[in-house]
Order: C-alpha cells, then sequence, then structure tokens
C-alpha cells in the first residue's frame, strides 16, 4: 500500500534557524515524491519534485531509499516560509497523488 | 491562463440536500483530479477523470457520490443527501496529459453541511 508520513502537525522555528520537515514514505514500486506547499489563503502549489533535483526558495530534498524518506530541509528559515507543507508520492498511473496529513511550519520573528 | 478555477468557494447545505462542486481546468488540461480533506487530516484522492471518461474512482465513497467531466463544460463532483461528516475542504487539481506533468490545484470548495 502507498503510504506517506509526516509525523509533525506543526513546526515552530526561529528566523535564520534551520528547518526540517519529515517525510516518510511506503511503496513497493520506483517512488516519486513531491513537496507541495499552501500559503495562508492560496492553493496548493508544487514546491520541488525529487526526480528534478532542484533547489527552490532555498528549500532542498533528497530521497533516501534506505530509510524510505523524503525530508524537506531549508539552512536559514525565514518569516515568509511559514505555511502548510505537504509531502505526495505519485501513484501508479498518471498524477493521482497520496498525500500526508500536512505539517505547518512557523517562522517566528 | 487563470488556473484551476473552482466554485462555489464556500457551499453550505442543510442535511440531505445535494451539493454540486465544480472545476474548470487549466487550458489544454484534460486530466482532472479530486481530492478531499476533512478536518486534521491530509488530502485523500477521490476520483481521476479524463474527458468523458472515468479512469479512477478507487477514493470515492461507494454511495452518494458521483463525478463526471463531459465534453464540454467543467467536472462536477455530486454528493447526494449530504450528512454532516460531508463537512470537508474538496480540491480539484488537474494537468495536461503525459506522465510526468505537473498537476495544478485550485483553491478548493468548503463544503459545510448544517
Amino acid at each position: 500500500a502507498q503510504r506517506v508520513t509526516q509525523p509533525e502537525k506543526l513546526l515552530s522555528v526561529f528566523k535564520g534557524a534551520p528547518v526540517e520537515l519529515k517525510c516518510n514514505y511506503s511503496y513497493s514500486g520506483s517512488p516519486e515524491l513531491f513537496w507541495y506547499v499552501q500559503y495562508s489563503r492560496q492553493r496548493l502549489q508544487l514546491l520541488l519534485r525529487h526526480i528534478s533535483r532542484e533547489s527552490i526558495k532555498g528549500f532542498t530534498a533528497d530521497l533516501n531509499k534506505g530509510e524510505t524518506s523524503f525530508h524537506l530541509k531549508k539552512p536559514f528559515a525565514q518569516e515568509e516560509d511559514s505555511a502548510m507543507y505537504y509531502c505526495a508520492l505519485k501513484g501508479e498511473y498518471g498524477n493521482k497523488l497520496v498525500f500526508g496529513a500536512g505539517t505547518i511550519l512557523r517562522v517566528k520573528s | 491562463n487563470a488556473g484551476v478555477m473552482q466554485n462555489p468557494r464556500h457551499l453550505v447545505r442543510r442535511r440531505g440536500q445535494e451539493a454540486r462542486l465544480r472545476c474548470s481546468p487549466m487550458k489544454g488540461h484534460s486530466h482532472v483530479y479530486w481530492y478531499r480533506q476533512l478536518p486534521e487530516e491530509g488530502l485523500k484522492f477521490m476520483v481521476y477523470l479524463q474527458k468523458e471518461n472515468i479512469i479512477d474512482e478507487s477514493g470515492m465513497p461507494k454511495e452518494r457520490f458521483s463525478a463526471e467531466f463531459p465534453k464540454e463544460g467543467p467536472s462536477i463532483l455530486r454528493i447526494q443527501q449530504v450528512v454532516r461528516g460531508d463537512s470537508a475542504a474538496y480540491f480539484c487539481a488537474s494537468s495536461p496529459p503525459g506522465q510526468n506533468t505537473e498537476a495544478f490545484f485550485g483553491q478548493g470548495t468548503r463544503l459545510t453541511v448544517v
């Protein structure tokens, strides 16, 4: 079965501190993983996908197949990073996604 | 391109009424996905449609829920005889054909059943 686990409902950090949002997955095939972000009152947006290996807004995520993890990291948090972050796994076909429960990131000044 | 448009943004229905949620995909997108977000939970896949076809409805409740994506017009998620447990945010996403394409999300419809 496909499953995505985000263990933290809320992560609160100070501005300038490092951030790590945890994501673990369960999938028998070759996974394709994503991070989506939802800023207040806005729609869900794709932040990054593991196959593109990009760094967006200073965020990176590395797929670790041994630990079945895809943690999202940023070395120095900014206040504008405050949002809800969802980790997602792509299903068997099309763009069907399996989402984690989401983590609220609060960056305090 | 206006993005994925969902309407209404907020919908209040009494128990037993019908709810119709609409999703207009982005121009050129022929694939539509519906997700439901219950309070305190992540988004759960409901149904995947292409024009005039249901491809995967494995996440749809067996009764009262239906979805369509006609040749012309928006995709519709229909919930008959709503109950309080149907209260949730319903999100639609669309993507163009192809495997390695990005799905774009609408702003969602928040359904409240009173």
